[in-house]
């Protein structure tokens, strides 16, 4: 069935180091969104790419879609203790209305 | 402000007990969704409701029902509760944000244990 994947599953910076987070798609998606759930919380809706290769930012965080639209990334700049939490992508599952979220990474920012 | 409400953030229940997780939502959305979350797995999709009375399974559905008889309300029930369904349990309802995407807004989670 269809997958998404996200590495790396757990991720230590020091504050002010940047950090990635990539997921892959077992299929070509419509669209790509992510999520953050901060620690003790739920995933609250941070974006969506639609379009392929598009590029989108938010602050210091920045977000883009594959060019096939089966991967994406979130790349956040000079982190912040208030940047942990895990960070999901979720792509449109078969039918409509659901979505397959993906594995998740854990970000832990070291003061 | 949307806003998705969880009966209980805490439950612990006992193996062989029949279990129900209450979810209400406050803005009207027509689909709602039960997740279970592990370490390392992510969010996993129990079931899904599109409409009162609809509903679909979703990628882990055995050892759970829902029942949706109001809009605003979805329920989960555990028939018979065993130890490997102790997990955190998201419930969310979803707004569309065009071109058949939708937005997911969670709930506060329940995070059961089944003893």
């Amino acid at each position: 069935g269809q997958q998404v994947m996200q590495i790396p599953q757990y991720q230590h910076v020091q504050e002010g180091e940047d950090f990635t987070t990539y997921c892959n798609s077992s299929t070509t998606l419509s669209n790509i969104q992510w999520y953050k759930q901060r620690p003790g919380g739920h995933p609250v809706f941070l974006i969506q790419l639609v379009k392929s290769g598009e590029v989108k930012k938010q602050k210091r965080l920045t977000f883009q879609f594959g060019e096939a639209k089966k991967n994406s990334s979130l790349h956040i700049t000079a982190t912040q203790t208030t940047d942990v939490g895990t960070y999901f992508c979720a792509g449109p599952g078969s039918g409509t209305y659901k979505y397959i979220f993906g594995t998740g990474t854990r970000l832990k920012v070291l003061a | 402000d949307v806003k998705v409400t969880q009966s209980s953030r805490y439950l612990v229940k006992r193996t062989g007990e029949k279990v129900f997780l209450e979810c209400v939502q406050d803005m009207d959305h027509e689909n709602m969704f039960w997740y279970r979350q592990d370490p390392g797995l992510g969010l996993r999709l129990i079931y899904f409701s599109y409409d009162v009375k609809m509903k679909e399974k979703g990628d882990i559905p055995e050892g759970y029902s829902v029942s949706r008889e109001k809009k605003e309300r979805f329920s989960l029930i555990l028939e018979s509760a065993s130890t490997n369904q102790t997990s955190m349990y998201l419930c969310a309802s979803s707004l569309s944000l065009g071109q058949g995407s939708y937005e997911q807004y969670f709930g506060p989670g329940t995070r059961l244990t089944v003893t």
